[in-house]
């Protein structure tokens, strides 16, 4: 059965840490997403890479970078926390434009 | 640039009603995918339906079809025979090189 697999699923940490996000699939696919989820607003992409070392910024990545050194792990990085950043991060991968598979999501709260 | 829009934040329906749900899409794309994907609250994105483009007729999976109006931008789901396991967040997506979603519509499912 094909897999994304975020670490967390639940985080807590302080304002000013900086933070690890991180996202493993294991079927060998070139495309990676990161999304934020908010009540009434959506997912809201936050940066994807289309290949290693590859990176793209997405609709809202101010406040985040990310990481791909190897085809099957994608991180997201809050530099330095803040409130506004508590969400529930969802990471997706892709082969082809028709089909999408998403991890459990990590619901992040920054106190 | 491409947005999706889902006007119906809730709806409703009673077990073994048939409910739809509503998205409209802006793209000057001609060649792309639509989705509606549903998130439980286990929070694990599933893929309901998906639709292309260029075929005209009309995507089902068993209980849910899509009316895809393409010249009308406009994408609807349709659960016939609702049951109390449907309820849930649905998501619709457009995509072409990365997934944009609308702000989700809240379903619920009553006996």
């Amino acid at each position: 059965d094909v897999k994304v697999t975020q670490s967390s699923r639940y985080l807590v940490k302080r304002t000013g840490e900086k933070v690890f996000l991180e996202c493993v699939q294991d079927m060998d696919h070139e495309n990676m997403f990161w999304y934020r989820q908010d009540p009434g607003l959506g997912l809201r992409l936050i940066y994807f890479s289309y290949d290693v070392k590859m990176k793209e910024k997405g609709d809202i990545p101010e406040g985040y970078s990310v990481s791909r050194e190897k085809k099957e792990r994608f991180s997201l990085i809050l530099e330095s926390a803040s409130t506004n950043q508590t969400s529930m991060y969802l990471c997706a991968s892709s082969l082809w434009e028709d089909g999408y598979t998403f991890g459990s999501g990590t619901r992040l709260t920054v106190v | 640039a491409q947005t999706v829009t889902q006007s119906q934040p809730e709806m409703s329906v009673q077990e073994a009603e048939t409910v739809t749900l509503s998205c409209t899409y802006d793209t000057s794309e001609s060649d792309y995918y639509l989705f509606w994907y549903k998130q439980p609250p286990s929070r694990q994105m599933i893929l309901v339906i998906r639709q292309e483009a260029y075929k005209q007729q009309n995507a089902t999976e068993n209980r849910f079809s899509v009316n895809f109006q393409k010249a009308a931008k406009s994408f609807s789901l349709k659960i016939s025979d609702s049951q109390l396991g449907d309820a849930a967040m649905y998501f619709c997506a457009y995509n072409t090189d990365k997934l944009i979603f609308g702000t989700g519509t809240r379903l619920q499912v009553f006996p």
